[in-house]
């Protein structure tokens, strides 16, 4: 069975660029997770998105935004990027809704800021 | 706000060494209650959970928790560890009416040879 895979592994920008990160979730999973992870803390839950619809966020501002499409796979977009936004970005996926169902990660998304 | 605490953020045991990583919450009322590991080089992995019943549940690799409800605490356990056992550990908790899951800062743990 193929893991979560998100893309692209590392990613550079400026402040005040856009930037996109993508994950694809297991197979047959339907709930998609986005946690960003900056140096030194745990993970901070971002957006989580079922069959489609945005679920829940976390305590972000709007310029951090994202989507899923059809087939599960989903979309991280993050707008007028500062340098506080350095940090590794997270995708799990879960099979269904349950606050039980345990998630599966990806290996993450590293973006940096110049 | 609810919070995670995970009270060690480097730990560092010989081979054989008994393990007890700490984990308080701060909700209150039924929680779901998650470790998850990640080892050098791989993705954050699911170590054990507990959601109701015996509060001493077991995972993976030798791993164990318990619930202690009136500490609001998690401790993850486990008699003699090896040298794989190289890895950060995460402590998460969530309710079954709020999915989002709350993480702990982790902790680092380094088993020497």
């Amino acid at each position: 069975e193929a893991g979560v895979t998100q893309s692209p592994t590392h990613l550079i920008k400026t402040r005040g660029q856009q930037a996109t990160l993508r994950c694809s979730p297991i197979s047959g999973h339907t709930s998609v997770y986005w946690y960003q992870q900056a140096l030194g803390l745990g993970l901070q839950f971002l957006l989580w998105y079922d069959e489609g619809e945005e679920r829940n966020r976390g305590n972000f501002p709007p310029r951090f935004s994202g989507r899923q499409f059809p087939n599960y796979s989903s979309e991280l977009n993050v707008n007028a990027l500062e340098l506080e936004d350095s940090a590794l970005y997270l995708c799990a996926s879960s099979h269904g809704q349950g606050a039980r169902e345990p998630q599966h990660f990806g290996d993450g998304t590293r973006l940096s800021i110049l | 706000a609810q919070s995670v605490s995970q009270h060690n953020h480097h730990v560092i045991l010989s081979e054989a060494a008994s393990l007890e990583l700490g984990c308080n919450y701060s909700y209150g009322g039924t929680v779901n209650l998650f470790w998850y590991v990640q080892y050098p080089g791989q993705h954050l992995q699911l170590l054990l959970k507990y959601f109701s019943g015996d509060p001493l549940v077991k995972g993976i690799k030798g791993f164990e928790a318990e619930f202690i409800k009136s500490k609001f605490s998690f401790n993850l356990r486990k008699p003699s560890v090896q040298w794989s056992d190289t890895a950060e550990y995460f402590c998460a908790v969530n309710r079954d009416s709020n999915y989002q899951l709350i993480w702990g800062a982790g902790t680092k743990l380094i088993i020497k040879p």
